[in-house]
């Protein structure tokens, strides 16, 4: 496509539920990042992928969170048992390959809110 | 790690006039800058970057700085416009791994 997609852009869940959100990266990409972006605040890093290797999950908040990577192409970040300071906007990146050094292209992000 | 601080949080200008924003970093080993708009219920959107082997970069209205010596770069936007207005992010890296993100600084063009 021509851009990253995301899935759903918008969702209301209640508190103690699991969530998905996808991911689609811009083809080719084989580089991707989820950030978090909490109301009014800068981008928390959350994991990153690259190709074939393990993920970075360094970023990952609680053990609630994980995420993969089928095929090298879509991603997928599942929130278990959703607490309200979930709430926020879940945004992913690609990039084409690090080695040469680009940068990341965003997604609309999907929107989490935990009611 | 990187730790990447931003300033202002806000910035009010009047149409025509020009807006400065100013980052800091940490790591010594960050070799690349982008900045990011982001327009309201939108993602971050690439604007400008520049890399550590090149002291300043202009894209029409757009020009950012980097001083390596003292670990700062600056967004500077000339004859500024409304559509101008959004919130700005500058980030840091070393590797391309991780992106660490400024606060944002909130934008506005006052026609």
């Amino acid at each position: 496509g021509a851009g990253v997609s995301q899935s759903p852009s918008n969702k209301v869940t209640e508190k103690g539920k699991d969530v998905e959100l996808r991911c689609d990266p811009i083809s080719g990409h084989t580089a991707l990042y989820w950030y978090r972006q909490s109301l009014g605040q800068g981008l928390e890093f959350l994991i990153y992928f690259q190709g074939n290797s393990a993920p970075d999950k360094s970023g990952l908040p609680s053990d609630r969170f994980s995420a993969e990577r089928t095929g090298g192409s879509v991603s997928t970040l599942t929130i278990q048992r959703t607490q309200q300071e979930d709430s926020a906007v879940y945004l992913c990146a690609s990039s084409p390959d690090r080695p040469s050094g680009n940068t990341i292209y965003f997604g609309e992000g999907s929107w989490l809110t935990v009611v | 790690g990187e730790n990447v601080e931003q300033h202002p949080s806000t910035l009010s200008v009047q149409e025509g006039d020009s807006a400065v924003i100013k980052c800091t970093y940490s790591d010594s080993a960050s070799n690349y800058f982008p900045w990011y708009k982001q327009e309201l219920g939108k993602g971050p959107q690439l604007i400008i970057d520049i890399r550590s082997n090149v002291g300043e970069k202009k894209d029409q209205r757009i020009a950012v700085t980097l001083n390596k010596t003292a670990k700062h770069f600056s967004l500077h936007i000339t004859e500024t416009q409304p559509e101008d207005s959004a919130v700005y992010f500058c980030a840091a890296t070393y590797n391309f791994n991780k992106f660490y993100f400024g606060s944002g600084t909130k934008l506005n063009v006052k026609p």
